[in-house]
């Protein structure tokens, strides 16, 4: 079993749309979550950080479910520029202090006039 | 604003040959770290630095070897490629890792990728 797991997609929807992601983490130790977004053939970039309360940021919600071990993303009013892969990222302390970013493999998102 | 820069941003090598990726960041970061890339996978991790002189192994080390003379470079270097090591590589780096890296919420930054074609 993968970490991190993420549904594929793609995720096709029309400009305006709501969209949700979700992404599953097998590790409890895990102690903080990131959504990265990823152009094609660019790098990953940060997109939010996902915080326990929850967070917002514009037309993007980050949501943490810690007892169920996901985490979520809400993009509203979909634009055309959202389209992307979002990676899902979780950070691990592991022995020494160290910490240990795990990448889900990504959501394609293609929106469409 | 350089960031992270990486080079070369497209190889096509031979089996058996060998190569370097070079990764410079002007941030000061103490971690650096590289990864790989491909298709219906999470980026991995290759192998990482804590600081000048330090290395150390990530996920998927055997074929790779880096080194980390100066604070600002990390080397990737393919001794002898094989197919399998086709990928996208990216180079990242943060400013420390550990608790503060945990809460600080930067995490860390990304090259713009290094595609790489082994035949």
């Amino acid at each position: 079993r993968k970490e991190v797991e993420q549904d594929p997609g793609p995720f096709n929807v029309p400009e305006g749309a709501t969209v949700a992601f979700n992404c599953t983490y097998s590790n409890s130790a895990s102690q903080s979550f990131f959504w990265y977004r990823q152009d094609c053939r660019k790098e990953p970039k940060l997109l939010m950080s996902v915080y326990s309360s929850g967070n917002e940021d514009g037309r993007f919600t980050a949501q943490l479910n810690r007892a169920s071990q996901y985490i979520s993303l809400l993009i509203r009013d979909s634009k055309l520029s959202d389209s992307a892969t979002y990676l899902c990222v979780v950070n691990i302390l592991i022995s020494g202090g160290y910490n240990k970013l795990i990448f889900g493999a990504g959501t394609r998102l293609a929106v469409h006039p | 604003n350089a960031g992270v820069t990486q080079t070369p941003k497209f190889r096509v090598l031979k089996t058996g040959q060998s190569m370097t990726l070079l990764c410079a960041q002007d941030m000061n970061h103490e971690y650096m770290y590289w990864y790989r890339q491909d298709p219906g996978m999470g980026l991995r991790l290759i192998h990482y630095s804590v600081g000048e002189g330090t290395t150390a192994k990530g996920e998927v080390p055997d074929g790779y070897n880096v080194s980390r003379l100066k604070k600002q470079n990390f080397l990737l270097g393919l001794e002898s490629a094989a197919p399998s090591q086709t990928s996208v590589y990216f180079c990242a780096s943060s400013y420390s890792g550990g608790t503060l890296l945990l809460f600080s919420g930067n995490t860390i930054y990304f090259g713009e990728g290094s595609w790489l074609t082994v035949v």
